[in-house]
């Protein structure tokens, strides 16, 4: 069936740095991948999406790259800022099943 | 405008015990679809409906039901409470096969099972 993979399940940086979280896809037919932030005690909230006809797509500070031949994409954080700390998920939405599936997560801390 | 709205945000079951998680929403969104989310197994899909009347199963529906008689409502139906589904309980709504398939989420609801 579907599934979703997402690495790495946690990520600490210093403020300013980097991160990024990647994710791998396994039904082909998937062709709409966003990526939520999930904060404390909240429900997700969608912070970009990336559809199958774009490989990349930016704003500000937060970027998604895409490869469909690989089945992968990756959300890129830049500049980190301690507010940036929360727990990321990647999905996969198919159009042939309609189902989002997400990926398990990965918890981000920017240190100060 | 206020989007998904989900209730209880809390609730202690015994086991063997039936309850509805009850989700609705005013954005006039024709997807909807229940999630449970674990420690480290992020968001798993139970069940989904694509508009009134229709629903489908998602990752893992065994001991749910749900339905659909209007847009706006979707419950989640646990018919007989199990430890094994001690978790906390996502909403989330989108339009259907749109350019703008964003998906709006609700608070939670926490679910203990004892």
């Amino acid at each position: 069936g579907e599934n979703v993979e997402q690495h790495p399940s946690t990520l600490s940086v210093q403020e300013g740095d980097s991160a990024v979280i990647k994710c791998t896809y396994s039904d082909s037919a998937s062709n709409y991948f966003p990526w939520y932030k999930q904060e404390l005690g909240k429900g997700p909230q969608l912070i970009i999406d990336i559809r199958s006809n774009v490989g990349e797509k930016k704003d500000q500070r937060i970027a998604v790259t895409l490869n469909k031949t690989a089945k992968h994409f990756s959300l890129h954080i830049t500049e980190t800022q301690p507010e940036d700390s929360a727990v990321y998920f990647c999905a996969a939405l198919s159009y042939n099943t309609d189902k989002l599936i997400f990926g398990t997560g990965t918890r981000l801390q920017v240190f100060p | 405008n206020a989007g998904v709205t989900q209730t209880p945000k809390f609730q202690v079951l015994k086991t063997g015990q039936s309850m509805t998680l009850q989700c609705a929403q005013d954005m006039n969104h024709e997807y909807m679809s229940w999630y449970r989310q674990d420690p480290g197994m992020g968001l798993r899909l139970i069940h989904y409906s694509v508009g009134a009347g229709i629903t489908d199963q998602g990752e893992v529906p065994n001991g749910y039901n749900v339905s659909r008689s209007t847009t706006e409502d979707f419950p989640l139906r646990l018919l007989s409470a199990a430890p094994s589904q001690t978790s906390v309980y996502f909403c989330a709504s989108s339009y259907f096969r749109n350019m703008n398939t964003e998906a709006f989420f609700g608070q939670g609801t926490r679910l203990t099972v004892v």
